[in-house]
């Protein structure tokens, strides 16, 4: 069916230390799949994406990981800055409608 | 590089009205998705405009339609507005139908009293 999972929905780190924010997907057959932030009040900004026949993408201080066999996905955030403080959606695009976790809201404690 | 736009930012209407949205997508982009965000949730897929045509539909009620030009802008029409219907609408542009990033504007805030 149409899930797409967030582990939990307030994550609150140190300013500096690494971010860890999960999701779970339940269509196997899904192959592109996308993070977006969401500031208060804005619209969903793009992050990062990754296709099924990767496992590991790296862009500018964010890595996602992919694991087709338990459906996971995971956004990681190097050094956490209060700028990166967001809610955090993953996405599965089926055909190109996307379906959205209810997502994780990141707080950045100074 | 003009990013994806929508108006108007902020929009107040009443039961049994009727409201139009507009969006216009990022520079060469042709395709245009709506979705619907209700308070602390994720967006929910509305419809996807490519070729000036409906292509894709979600779990909406005929109340929704909307309307793609040549220019590859789009509006989203609401028929019979409901109390449910306070959200913020957000449009989304890419290239080519699916399998591509998909880009969001700063969307519409709704409110039906």
């Amino acid at each position: 069916g149409e899930s797409v999972g967030l582990h939990l929905p307030t994550l609150s780190v140190q300013e500096g230390d690494n971010s860890i924010i999960n999701c779970a997907y339940s269509n196997s057959a899904s192959d592109y799949f996308i993070w977006y932030k969401q500031e208060s009040g804005k619209g969903p900004q793009f992050i990062i994406d990754i296709r099924s026949n990767m496992d590991k993408r790296q862009g500018q201080r964010v890595t996602v990981l992919l694991n087709k066999t338990v459906k996971h996905l995971s956004l990681q955030i190097a050094a956490t800055q209060p700028g990166d403080s967001a809610v955090y959606f993953c996405a599965e695009d089926e055909g190109g409608k996307l379906i959205f976790g209810q997502g994780t809201t990141l707080q950045v404690k100074p | 590089d003009a990013g994806v736009t929508q108006s108007p930012t902020h929009l107040i209407k009443t039961r049994g009205q009727q409201v139009t949205l507009r969006c216009s997508p990022k520079s060469g982009h042709d395709t245009v998705s709506w979705y619907q965000q209700a308070l602390g949730q994720g967006p929910q897929f509305i419809f996807q405009y490519y070729e000036e045509e409906e292509r894709q539909r979600g779990n909406f009620p005929d109340r929704f339609s909307g309307h793609q030009f040549p220019n590859y802008s789009s509006e989203l029409n609401v028929n019979a507005l409901l109390l449910g219907d306070s959200a913020l609408y957000l449009c989304a542009s890419s290239k080519d139908l699916s399998q591509e990033t998909q880009y969001f504007g700063p969307g519409t805030r709704l409110l039906v009293l």
